[in-house]
């Protein structure tokens, strides 16, 4: 079974809110990373964070670490119609060599 | 310039015949891997390979056969296709096993078996 869950599997917000999204993991992770996925392309990795950090920016993006929850969140403010894709969280636990992916949140940002 | 690239894009075969898909990167990475992502966009791995040695077999049937000529290429080869091999592979690249550093993605392979 996967690893992480994100939540909401869908979200639809306009232009310039913010949009946040959440991952809950099941094992001790050495880190957390996000990644975007556009249709029809493949993945970009948009930010990793270790397990000893609790927050980390970049740019329109904030991603927290809560690993007593065994929970992330990726938040993308003043969203834009080209932040339209998949998101996806990703755990490294470290034991087996592998990155493990989310179920992924679907976002649609409209005009 | 592409980082990771994969040929073909599209793919669409029978059930039973073999096929091939390739993977070249040139970002000088040392690990490779395929995931297959489902219709669901469940992204799962199926192997990986570092310095062209298998790391990770992820119980997939052996009727899928990875081969890594050298550290930039990866191809994935699957004989006797059948329906549920229907999705999208996904190459990708990094460097070192430890995923300290992110995964390069290549845009994918969609196949498709009728």
């Amino acid at each position: 079974s996967q690893q992480g869950e994100e939540d909401p599997q869908a979200l639809s917000i306009q232009e310039g809110e913010n949009a946040t999204m959440n991952c809950s993991y099941k094992t001790s992770i050495n880190n957390l990373q996000w990644y975007r996925q556009n249709s029809g392309r493949g993945l970009v990795h948009l930010i990793l964070i270790r397990s000893n950090e609790r927050e980390k920016h970049s740019g329109r993006l904030r991603v927290t670490l809560d690993t007593s929850k065994k929970s992330s969140s990726l938040l993308i403010t003043a969203s834009r119609a080209a932040d339209t894709a998949s998101y996806f969280c990703a755990t490294d636990t470290g034991t087996a060599s592998k990155l493990t992916f989310g179920t992924g949140t679907r976002l649609q940002v409209t005009l | 310039d592409t980082a990771v690239s994969q040929t073909p894009k599209y793919l669409v075969t029978q059930m039973g015949n073999d096929k091939s898909i390739k993977c070249e990167q040139n970002l000088g990475h040392d690990t490779m891997y395929w995931y297959k992502q489902d219709s669901k966009k469940f992204l799962k791995i199926m192997f990986s390979y570092n310095n062209k040695e298998l790391i990770i077999n992820e119980t997939v049937p052996n009727r899928f056969s990875p081969k890594s000529p050298d550290k930039a290429h990866l191809n994935l080869h699957i004989n006797s296709l059948e329906l549920g091999d229907s999705a999208v592979y996904f190459c990708a690249s990094s460097q070192g096993q430890g995923f300290r550093l992110p995964l390069h993605f290549g845009n994918g392979t969609r196949l498709t078996v009728t």
